[in-house]
């Protein structure tokens, strides 16, 4: 079995700052696949990034980029440069075809 | 128009009524998912299919059953619906190929069970 545990519910951050997303999973799996998808109020679901876990360099798009722990089974994300479209909830997932996601975390940027 | 459509949008019914929700792709793809989205728990998978003749229970698969009508169509039903099923329904499919290929989402099924 795998898990995903996202530990914070909701999350604020001034427009233009920076906010860290925590995430951390457990698996019995070697080789396995991490993402964070973004779920804004239309409710489609919008993939952010992807991490390939045997893969040590952290991945990075534009302004959003993961601190992968693979030790420690953990997988943050960073959004740099906060703008009003990044408010949304975030999930994180686990897996290669069947995905495990966490609870979702609620980020709220301010004006 | 979308790469995954989801249909309906919205639907609310009374307990004991016989649901089906509907997904088409146009993505070519060959792997078909259907999770469900409750406040707190993230999304669970019900069932998923990797072709036509290819269908697995996911983690939440009681009270549920699907069909794969084609490659390009996955459906999801409630036989006899209940209120706990009440939630927000996501089609997804991906390539089937190695590698962290990505989940592409319809825009979900609201359905609300009274």
């Amino acid at each position: 079995a795998q898990t995903v545990t996202q530990s914070q519910p909701e999350m604020s951050v001034q427009e233009a700052e920076t906010v860290t997303l925590s995430c951390t999973y457990d698996t019995s799996e070697n080789n396995y696949y991490l993402f964070w998808y973004k779920q804004p109020p239309s409710r489609q679901m919008i993939l952010v990034i992807r991490q390939e876990a045997y893969k040590q360099q952290n991945a990075t798009e534009n302004r959003f980029s993961v601190n992968f722990q693979k030790a420690a089974k953990s997988f943050s994300l960073k959004i740099s440069d906060s703008q009003l479209g990044d408010t949304a909830m975030y999930f994180c997932a686990l897996g290669e075809y069947k995905l495990s996601f966490g609870a979702g975390t609620t980020v709220t940027v301010r004006a | 128009d979308a790469d995954v459509t989801q249909t309906p949008r919205n639907r609310i019914t009374k307990t004991g009524k016989r649901i089906m929700l509907e997904c088409s792709q146009t993505k070519g793809h060959d792997r078909m998912y259907w999770y469900r989205q409750d406040p707190g728990l993230g999304l669970r998978l019900i069932y998923y299919s990797f072709d036509v003749k290819d269908i697995n229970k996911g983690e939440i698969s009681d009270g549920y059953s699907v069909s794969r009508q084609a490659q390009a169509k996955f459906s999801l039903s409630l036989e006899s619906a209940i209120p706990n099923q009440t939630a927000l329904y996501f089609c997804a499919t991906s390539e089937s190929r190695t590698g962290p290929e990505p989940q592409h989402f319809g825009d979900g099924t609201r359905l609300s069970i009274l």
